[in-house]
C-alpha cells in the first residue's frame, strides 16, 4: 500500500528565510509518480511539480527547488528566501500508476511572517 | 486555459437527504475523480472514472456514495443519505495523462 508522510505539521519563518518541507513516502511498485500541491487559504489545489521514480534528477523553478532521493524514499520541497504569500498548505502526494488516484499526505501549513 | 469547474460551491443540507455534486472536467481529459477534504485534514481519495465505469475506489465510497458522466460533460457524485460526517470540501480532478491531475476549486458540503 501506498503511503505518504509529512512529519512537519506547522512550520513558521519570518519572510526571507529558507524553508525546507519534508516528504517520505512508502510504495511497493518500482514506477511512482510523486507531486506537491499547494492549498492557499483559499481553499483550492494549486499543482507545483510532478516527479517520475526513474527520474530523480533534482529540479529549480524560480524559488522552488525540489530534491528527490530514492535511496531515502523522501522528496522534498524548498522554497528559497520565503515571502508571506507562500503562506499555505502544502501537500506531497503519491501515485503508483499512471492515472492512478493520488494518495496525500497530511500536509505542512507554512506561515510566513513579514 | 481550460479548468475543471465545479458547482454548487457551497451545498447545505439535512441529514439523511441526497445531495449531487457536479464537475465539469476539461473537454478533451478521459480520467476523471473525485477526491474529498475533511476540515484542517488531509485531501483523500473517493473514486476514479474512465471509459464510463468506476476504476478505482477507495473504502470511503460505500454503497452511499455513487458517480455518473450522464452527458459527456457533466461529472456528478451523489450521496444519497448524507451523514454529518459527509461534510468536507469534495474535489473533482480530470486528466488527459499522466503529467498532473487538474483539481477544480471544489464544493464545500455542510450537513446539518
Amino acid at each position: 500500500a501506498q503511503k505518504v508522510t509529512q512529519a512537519q505539521t506547522e512550520i513558521s519563518v519570518v519572510e526571507k528565510e529558507d524553508v525546507t518541507l519534508d516528504c517520505v513516502y512508502e510504495t511497493r511498485d518500482t514506477t511512482y509518480y510523486l507531486f506537491w500541491y499547494k492549498q492557499p487559504p483559499s481553499g483550492e489545489l494549486v499543482f507545483l511539480i510532478r516527479r517520475n521514480s526513474f527520474d530523480e534528477q533534482n529540479e529549480i523553478s524560480g524559488r522552488y527547488s525540489w530534491n528527490f532521493q530514492k535511496s531515502t524514499s523522501s522528496f522534498n520541497f524548498t522554497i528559497t528566501a520565503s515571502q508571506v504569500v507562500d503562506s499555505a498548505v502544502y501537500f506531497c502526494a503519491l501515485s503508483e500508476r499512471e492515472y492512478n488516484d493520488m494518495r496525500f499526505g497530511a500536509g505542512t501549513r507554512l506561515t510566513v511572517k513579514p | 486555459e481550460p479548468e475543471v469547474t465545479q458547482t454548487p460551491s457551497h451545498q447545505v443540507t439535512q441529514m439523511g437527504q441526497e445531495v449531487i455534486l457536479r464537475c465539469v472536467p476539461i473537454s478533451n481529459h478521459l480520467y476523471f475523480y473525485w477526491y474529498r477534504q475533511i476540515l484542517g485534514q488531509k485531501v483523500e481519495f473517493l473514486v476514479s472514472f474512465y471509459n464510463n465505469e468506476i476504476s478505482e475506489k477507495s473504502e470511503i465510497f460505500d454503497d452511499q456514495f455513487s458517480v455518473e458522466r450522464p452527458d459527456g460533460s457533466n461529472f456528478t457524485l451523489k450521496i444519497r443519505s448524507t451523514k454529518l460526517e459527509d461534510s468536507a470540501m469534495y474535489f473533482c480532478a480530470s486528466t488527459l495523462s499522466y503529467n498532473e491531475q487538474f483539481f477544480g476549486p471544489g464544493t464545500r458540503l455542510t450537513v446539518l
